[in-house]
């Protein structure tokens, strides 16, 4: 099925540093999720967008829902050990079907 | 509220059998819908049920089905079990509609030997 091209693929940053990360697609979505998956475990929702243009913010995490409705990023400020995961976005179309990213996968080193 | 429940967490099986995965949504979620995930695929979809029916459904073979009850719990089946079947099959509920994230289980690891 359609997957989202989601960038970078993986990420090793030290502890205190801000990182970013973001999807895009050729198609547009109503809807941009962001999640986050510890090892062994299933994804855990972070951030909902459902306008264009939005700004949302969870504590230390900021993501972005792109004009175009065709792309979206998160960032993370101040990056602390336990952020250490894999970060997938995901679309939603106007079908309500939802679209996966690749995964950011994400080391930080103390 | 609990969250999504996947059982069971863990399962071995060999080539040619079947197996059933279950999943409990959360409390007034109706939609639920069922993911595969493997290291080289990510997350693909294979198909979402509501209200006992299913609405969308991905590009798996016809080994995969699944079904929901009117409680809207909801099960997976696979026949004839193969080697490439070995994933993390992931159930995820939401509440109908647009505007409803996706909410998942732990997922079930299914291995087969």
């Amino acid at each position: 099925g359609q997957q989202l091209n989601q960038s970078p693929q993986s990420m090793f940053i030290q502890e205190g540093e801000d990182v970013s990360m973001n999807c895009t697609s050729s198609s547009i979505f109503n809807t941009w999720l962001w999640y986050k998956q510890d090892p062994g475990e299933g994804p855990v929702l972070l951030i909902a967008l459902y306008k264009a243009g939005e700004l949302t913010s969870n504590g230390r995490l900021t993501a972005q829902f792109g004009i175009t409705r065709k792309d979206s990023f998160l960032n993370i400020s101040a990056s602390i050990p336990s952020d250490v995961g894999i970060y997938f976005c995901a679309g939603q179309n106007v079908g309500n079907q939802f679209y996966f990213g690749t995964g950011t996968s994400l080391t930080v080193i103390p | 509220k609990a969250g999504v429940t996947q059982t069971p967490r863990y399962l071995i099986k060999t080539r040619g059998q079947q197996v059933t995965l279950s999943c409990s949504p959360i409390s007034g979620h109706r939609s639920v819908s069922w993911y595969q995930q493997t290291p080289g695929q990510g997350l693909q979809f294979l198909f979402e049920y509501f209200s006992e029916t299913q609405r969308n459904k991905g590009n798996f073979p016809g080994r995969f089905s699944g079904r929901q009850f009117s409680n809207s719990r909801s099960e997976m089946n696979v026949s004839t079990l193969e080697l490439g079947d070995s994933a993390l099959y992931l159930c995820a509920s939401s509440l109908p509609g647009g505007d409803s994230p996706l909410h998942f289980g732990n997922g079930t690891r299914l291995t087969v030997t």
